[in-house]
């Protein structure tokens, strides 16, 4: 298993301003994920993090909105930027200390609210 | 094809009851088939999960029951407890693939 903290566990930003999440893993983890979800629904992919390459992107969500770091194997930062009141949402990080995908565990989330 | 479809949206058993949630999917690529249970204001949490080369998993009170022919597969919570309410999410992924496919999720609420 993991264990994964985020922060800022929750925030309320103004419109038009970038917001940049961190998520800690307490071991080497290959791959990190980045979840947006919205209240009672389920979580959409925003994109997956290797160490020490490009961030793959899902459909709807472009590194410019979503930029994405991971600087090294335990460590990984989502921004939001130029933020509007649609982007308000939960945003989650998680990770696979298997190497893969299928066995996630996820942080606490970050609950955000744009103005 | 890469839809995991859950049924109910929403669920309220009695304590001491058994509670089903239900998934199906249509990809038969998936090879494994994950459960993740969720308490307002926290992260998912990887709960159980079951391989396809096997048409049951137990562990405590929580059975995956897999139906590989109908590609269906369910979660049974026996003797529900009033700390089992939460919202419960089935996913599904094809070995090697790099994402977790999520059912839309059933929000369990046990009457004490």
């Amino acid at each position: 298993s993991a264990v994964i903290s985020q922060k800022p566990s929750r925030d309320i930003c103004q419109r038009g301003t970038s917001l940049t999440i961190q998520c800690q893993v307490d071991s080497q983890v290959t791959m990190m994920f980045w979840y947006r979800q919205q209240p009672g629904q389920s979580l959409t992919l925003i994109a997956t993090a290797n160490q020490g390459s490009e961030a793959t992107y899902e459909s709807g969500f472009v590194i410019d909105k979503f930029p994405i770091s991971r600087p090294n194997l335990t460590f990984s930062t989502l921004t939001v930027s130029n933020m509007s009141p649609e982007d308000s949402s939960i945003y989650l990080c998680s990770a696979d200390v298997s190497g893969g995908a299928k066995e996630q565990y996820f942080g606490p989330g970050t609950r955000l609210t744009v103005t | 094809q890469q839809q995991v479809k859950q049924s109910p949206q929403s669920l309220i058993v009695q304590k001491g009851g058994i509670s089903i949630i239900n998934c199906a999917y249509e990809n038969t690529a998936f090879d494994y088939f994950p459960w993740y249970q969720q308490f307002p204001g926290k992260g998912p949490a990887l709960l159980i999960a079951i391989r396809p080369d096997v048409s049951e998993k137990k562990e405590g009170r929580f059975t995956i029951s897999f139906n590989k022919s109908a590609k269906q597969f369910s979660l049974h919570i026996m003797d529900s407890q009033p700390g089992d309410s939460a919202t419960y999410f089935c996913a599904a992924i094809i070995q090697g693939a790099q994402k977790l496919v999520f059912g839309q999720g059933t929000r369990l609420t046990i009457n004490p």
